[in-house]
């Protein structure tokens, strides 16, 4: 089947800081991508959905210059949480989906904002 | 919008038995209900789906039931074994062909116990 990988696995990070995630199909050209949020034992949240070469849309409430989302190319897109509070720490999970419906998920990122 | 309920949030069985997993949802526009599983610390992976045309699907151990007048569908798993242990998600969403946006139950975890 189809392979999403997220890069890192965890981070750490101070308050104030920046960081970015990167979500690459590794088989396949996806279309669209989708940035969720999973916090502990709660179900996943979808962040933005994202689609190849535009403006990423954010769902209700998900602070767009906040949450920072690139997706340059079809294997390719980026989460970068702009400066980082201990509030934004979580699980944050990505999936790829290209010419059928389903959904290619990630193994997730875990963020510790210190 | 879409909402999905899921019900229970815990369920713990011995191995051998049988599982069930239900879920509503309130969108009669939604055709397509996807079910993942999900490990701990890792990203959902995708265990069944059906669409809206269809009224049960099975795979092997798995099965999915689908009432579209009722709106809602269940996940029945068969023989259980203590690798079924996870956190089970329904979904759903209206298929447009592609970056068809998903919306999660709140999940259920389930226990098989020896």
């Amino acid at each position: 089947g189809a392979v999403v990988s997220q890069h890192p696995s965890w981070v750490i990070c101070k308050s104030g800081t920046s960081v970015k995630i990167e979500c690459r199909s590794l088989d396949f050209q996806a279309t669209t991508m989708f940035w969720y949020r999973q916090f502990p034992k709660q179900s996943l949240m979808l962040m933005a959905t994202s689609n190849e070469g535009s403006k990423a849309t954010y769902e209700q409430g998900v602070e767009k210059d906040k949450f920072l989302i690139n997706h340059a190319s079809l294997t390719l897109s980026t989460l970068t949480v702009t400066s980082a509070h201990p509030e934004d720490s979580s699980f944050y999970i990505c999936s790829a989906s290209g010419t059928s419906t389903e959904q290619y998920f990630g193994p997730g990122t875990r963020l510790t904002v210190t | 919008g879409e909402n999905v309920e899921q019900h229970p949030s815990t369920l713990s069985v011995q191995e051998g038995d049988s599982a069930v997993i239900k879920c509503t949802y309130s969108d009669s526009a939604s055709n397509y209900f996807p079910w993942y599983k999900q490990e701990l610390g890792k990203g959902p992976q995708l265990i069944i789906d059906i669409r809206s045309n269809v009224g049960e699907k099975k795979d092997q151990r798995i099965a999915v039931t689908l009432n579209k007048t009722a709106k809602h569908f269940s996940l029945h798993i068969t023989e259980t074994q203590p690798e079924d242990s996870a956190v089970y998600f329904c979904a759903a969403s209206i298929l447009t062909g592609g970056g068809n946006k998903l919306t999660f139950g709140t999940g259920t975890q389930l226990k098989v116990e020896l």
